[in-house]
């Protein structure tokens, strides 16, 4: 596709089950972010995979939160026992990954929004 | 690890006068500079971007933003205000000290009023 692709867009859950929410970067996009937005709230970096590096996993909040990146292309971010508290939207972002100072700029996907009641 | 810090977490101005976002960053290498903008239930798109060229560089909708190593800063200003310039901006920076991941400001809220 032409953009960075999520879904679900709207997710509803209950308190307990596992969520899984997918991102389809841009093709030929190496670098792909997981990014989450509370409500009136900044953007909280969860996971960075760049190329066949091992991805930064530095903001994951709790080990309930896991990603995976297949074949360097889709993402998938589970959550595990979800809690009330994860109940935002998820942003995908990717870029093309350029490891220099002319680093292009990330494009993002419209987010899966979570609730978990 | 490079980080910005966005000095102004509300800013309010009245429509057709000037809009200034300040941004400082830290980074040991050089860094690549961005701005994006959210609008209201809305997507981030990216306002504009400096990376090792000019460092005046303009962007969408009438804004600009000027990379001052000296200063550590990469300031966002807009001539004239427009209401539909009432979003959230975030200031970016990504350099090789984490290899290239984008950090991203706090972000600052503009309201415009009329």
């Amino acid at each position: 596709g032409a953009g960075v692709s999520q879904s679900p867009s709207n997710k509803v859950t209950e308190k307990g089950k596992d969520v899984e929410l997918r991102c389809d970067p841009i093709s030929g996009h190496t670098a792909l972010y997981w990014y989450r937005q509370s409500l009136g709230q900044g953007l909280e970096f969860l996971i960075y995979f760049q190329g066949n590096s091992a991805p930064d996993k530095s903001g994951l909040p709790s080990d309930r939160f896991s990603a995976e990146r297949t074949g360097g292309s889709v993402s998938t971010l589970t959550i595990q026992r979800t809690q009330q508290e994860d109940s935002a939207v998820y942003l995908c972002a990717s870029s093309l990954g350029l490891r220099s100072t002319d680093n292009t700029e990330a494009f993002f996907g419209q987010g899966t929004r979570l609730t978990v009641v | 690890a490079q980080s910005v810090t966005q000095l102004d977490s509300h800013v309010s101005v009245s429509e057709g006068t000037p809009v200034l976002l300040r941004c400082n960053y830290s980074s040991s290498y050089s860094p690549s500079l961005f701005w994006y903008v959210q609008h209201p239930n809305k997507g981030l798109q990216l306002l504009l971007k400096y990376t090792s060229a000019a460092t005046l560089v303009k962007g969408i909708n009438g804004f600009e933003a000027e990379f001052k190593k000296s200063e550590t800063s990469f300031h966002l200003t807009k001539p004239s205000a427009h209401m539909s310039d009432a979003a959230e901006y975030f200031c970016v920076v990504s350099d090789r000290s984490n290899d290239y991941k984008l950090s991203f400001g706090a972000g600052t809220t503009v309201t415009v009023r009329a």
